[in-house]
């Protein structure tokens, strides 16, 4: 069955900088777009990049450009965010999505928290 | 960037009730609307894509309508197990947009 599972969020000082990375497993990670999402707590959803399966397309929201690189490794069935210059604003769970041809996002992984505190 | 407007915000309703919540693109994005269900403290869940696409699993009193603009998402006869928060989001383009959302409660 379809697996995604989020690591490396964490508690970062304002300015600072965090990994992110999602395992996937259970289909055929190099054939699908990828995408990160956040919440802040108590908030809705935000959009903050995908990455097309052959890693050539990336795009990014707007509160996150030029902060933040998403990328892949089919050969490890992984994807990353990295985050740079964070904000108390980038607090959040995040979350990697699949993102089949109709552009749904149709499996999530848990999450994983990421609090921008000093 | 697209803005998506989902109303009502809130809705308070009662189990065997039909619900609409509606999704409105600032501009056209063709047919490229997902519905979402969130509990509280938990995943996303892929409702509805491509505006009327119903998901494996999910259950057929779930159905969307919609294209160019305005969208819908219907739930007949609701169910203990829906009260949740919906969220549309637009996938026509970047960045990809979502609606705040629509907190659905017990009345």
């Amino acid at each position: 069955q379809v697996q995604l599972v989020e690591s490396g969020g964490g508690l970062v000082k304002p300015g600072g900088s965090l990994r992110l990375s999602c395992a996937a497993s259970g289909f055929t990670f190099s054939d699908y777009y990828m995408d990160w999402i956040r919440q802040a707590p108590g908030k809705g959803l935000e959009w903050v990049s995908y990455i097309s399966n052959d890693g050539n397309s990336i795009y990014y929201g707007d509160s996150v450009k030029g902060r933040f690189t998403i990328s892949r490794d089919n050969a490890k069935n992984s994807l990353y965010l990295q985050m740079n210059s964070l904000t108390a604003e980038d607090t959040a769970v995040y979350f990697c999505a699949r993102e089949p041809r109709d552009r749904s996002l149709d499996y999530w992984g848990q999450g994983t928290l990421v609090t921008v505190s000093s | 960037d697209t803005q998506m407007t989902q109303s009502p915000s809130s809705l308070s309703a009662s189990v065997g009730d039909r619900v609409t919540i509606t999704c409105r693109a600032s501009q056209s994005i063709s047919s490229y609307l997902n519905w979402y269900q969130q509990k509280r403290g938990k995943v996303p869940n892929l409702l509805i894509s491509a505006a009327s696409s119903l998901q494996s699993g999910v259950p057929s009193r779930f159905s969307g309508s919609g294209s160019g603009t305005d969208f819908t998402l219907t739930i007949n006869s609701l169910q203990p197990d829906d009260f949740a928060t919906y969220y549309c989001q637009q996938s026509y383009n970047t960045p990809y947009t979502f609606g705040q959302g629509t907190k659905l409660e017990i009345k």
